[in-house]
């Protein structure tokens, strides 16, 4: 049990809504990242946040973006969603940025048809 | 060519046997992680090193900084080893992934 929890687990919108994820870190834990992982792939970085701030990005487009919360809660929110969107949505928390062990939430996966 | 490589892609053991997973990088890190995901998505982490060798029940990681290579080992493997073995890197403002090693160990 990593403390790390994400809702809801499983979600279906249609091409060019507006889907929102949450994620409960870890009480204590600055830092939260979230990845998208398609099927059959590794994951791929989307964004990390520290203390409320967005602190590194991956080449992912504007219409990603996140929000970090003083209660260690985040949310990824995704504009005008396409069919490649499709995909397990995770987060991770962490005490610091780069050197702590990183804790990982079970997903949601996301299916836009 | 990407910057995480992991070897092999695919792996088949026998219950018992010794396993070793790959993971080369080719970019200055702050940390590598190890990482084991089983179906239905769940990520869990088993290691992050810096330096050296780190050991917990059958496994062990090692990471040698100046080759940019990494081994996670895993002794006396059992069927519930069977996942995907997934190396990141920690860079100071994101994380790079390999793209897995897919373990099965058969009884």
């Amino acid at each position: 049990e990593t403390g790390v929890t994400q809702s809801p687990t499983h979600l279906i919108k249609t091409r060019g809504q507006q889907v929102t994820l949450r994620c409960s870190s870890q009480s204590g834990h600055n830092t939260v990242s979230w990845y998208q992982q398609a099927l059959g792939q590794g994951p791929q970085f989307i964004f990390q946040y520290y203390r409320e701030e967005e602190n590194g990005r991956g080449n992912f487009p504007p219409r990603f973006s996140g929000l970090q919360f003083p209660n260690y809660s985040s949310e990824l929110n995704v504009n005008a969603l396409e069919l490649d969107d499709s995909a397990l949505y995770l987060c991770a928390s962490s005490l610091d940025r780069a050197n702590s062990p990183l804790h990982f939430g079970n997903g949601t996966r996301l299916t836009v048809t | 060519k990407n910057e995480v490589e992991q070897s092999p892609q695919n792996l088949t053991a026998q219950e018992g046997e010794f396993i070793t997973i790959n993971c080369s990088y080719s970019v200055g890190i702050s940390a590598l992680h190890w990482l084991q995901q089983h179906p239905g998505g769940g990520i869990v982490s088993l290691f992050m090193l810096s330096s050296g060798k780190k050991k917990h029940g059958r496994l062990i990681a090692t990471i040698n900084i100046q080759e940019k290579h990494s081994s996670l080992h895993i002794t006396a493997s059992h069927p519930r080893d069977s996942a995907v073995y997934i190396c990141a890197v920690s860079l100071t403002d994101k994380l790079i992934f390999g793209t897995g090693t897919r373990l099965q160990v058969f009884p």
